[in-house]
Order: C-alpha cells, then structure tokens, then sequence
C-alpha cells in the first residue's frame, strides 16, 4: 500500500479564498483523523471519522472549516473563506480498530498551508 | 480540563546513552487513552503507542519503553541505547475514550541525540 495520501503537499492562496485539503486513507482502514499544527497552538485533532461518519467535530475551530468522507478511500478538509491565521501543516491519518490491544495511526506526509 | 505537559524542552545525550522524556497528565475521566508521537526533522508525524487507561503494564518494543503509572498521572517514555535516528520532537497526548473531545497535545520534548 502506499500509505496515506495527501494532496496538495503545498498551498499558498489569499485570504478570503476558499481551500481544500484532500486524503486518502490506506485501503481497509475505518478511522480517520484530520490534526492541524501550528507554531502557536501546536498540534490539535480537528476531526475524526469513524467507517466514514463524523463522530467528534469539536476541534474544528470553526464554522469555515468542514469535513467530509464521502467514501472509505476519499476526504477533504475545506476552508471558506480562508485567513492568515488558518496558515498551518495539516495532516490526515489512518487507522484499523483490531481491538484495545491493536490500533496503529499512519500518517499522511501533511499539507503546509500558506495564507495571504 | 484535559492537560498533558512535557517539562522537558529540549534534552540533548550522547549516542548509546539512556533518556527518558516525562509526560505528565491531567484528566478526571476515569478512562482515556495516552499515546506518544514522533515529529523527525523532516517533519512527519509518526505514532508510536496508544496506551489505555485500565492497562497499566509497562509495554517495551525494542530500545523504546513506556512507564505508564496512574497514581502519579504519568506516561513517561525511555528510549535505550539512543540513536542519532532518535532526534526528533516527541510529543505525548491525552484522549477521552474513546477519542476525540479533548483529545489534547503536549508542547513536545525536542530530543537531539549527538555521534
């Protein structure tokens, strides 16, 4: 498997556009998490997914950030309108529930946003 | 409220020796999980361990150990016979059971292992 894809690994737009982050997770996995990391707040989870339902949006900052999981193999992150201070890495992740014992996360190479 | 903290900034060793980076949390769930990232410089994130609050076995994989101790709210994590490889920022976090509201990060401990 090539592990979790991320996409754009770049991006630099302008305040007020709108952005989005895209991620596919690895074949198989039923959880998916969206963290964000900054200089300021370092690391947060915004949001998880569990067999594509959002199960806890409470990290998400706010009403200009969405979510979806469309499907197992596909989701966005989305940013409307944008600001300066939502310049950040975000990174998506992956995991298989095998049981309390068993629970890897693998993550995605991360998206550096740059806003305007 | 959720509160994870590193009071290690930055720790630097020598190559082969024996570190320990603490994690202390705080929580008033009864159960929650801790876990342990590792941020190399290159800056990717990489998981390294989940542990659950009702397990308290000390868990070993290789040169890396983790002490995970209730009655003192700690977590902390030993890394034997360090490596350069090892230098990164090591980050703990605290999770609710089982996952996100107030799932919460440490400010990380820097870790520079010199040759």
């Amino acid at each position: 498997d090539a592990g979790v894809i991320q996409s754009p690994r770049h991006e630099v737009t302008e305040m007020g556009q709108e952005v989005t982050l895209r991620c596919k997770p690895i074949s198989g996995h039923d959880y998916l998490f969206w963290y964000r990391q900054t200089m300021m707040r370092g690391l947060e989870l915004l949001i998880y997914f569990n067999n594509n339902v959002p199960i806890d949006d409470s990290g998400m900052p706010e009403d200009r950030f969405s979510a979806k999981m469309p499907n197992a193999s596909f989701s966005t992150l989305k940013i409307q309108p944008s600001e300066p201070r939502d310049s950040a890495v975000y990174f998506c992740a992956s995991s298989f529930w095998a049981g309390e014992a068993e629970d890897t996360q693998y993550f995605g190479p991360g998206t550096r946003l740059t806003v305007l | 409220a959720q509160k994870v903290t590193q009071a290690q900034t930055e720790i630097s060793v020598v190559e082969k020796e024996d570190v320990t980076l603490d994690c202390v949390y705080e929580t008033r769930d009864t159960t929650y999980y801790l876990f342990w990232y590792k941020q190399p410089p290159s800056g990717e994130l990489v998981f390294l361990i989940r542990r659950n609050s009702f397990d308290e076995q000390n868990e070993i994989s290789g040169r890396y150990s983790w002490n995970f101790q209730k009655s003192t709210s700690s977590f902390n994590f030993t890394i034997t016979a360090s490596q350069v490889v090892d230098s990164a920022v090591y980050f703990c976090a605290l999770s609710p059971f089982p996952y996100g509201q107030n799932f919460v990060f440490g400010p990380g401990t820097r870790l520079s292992v010199l040759p």
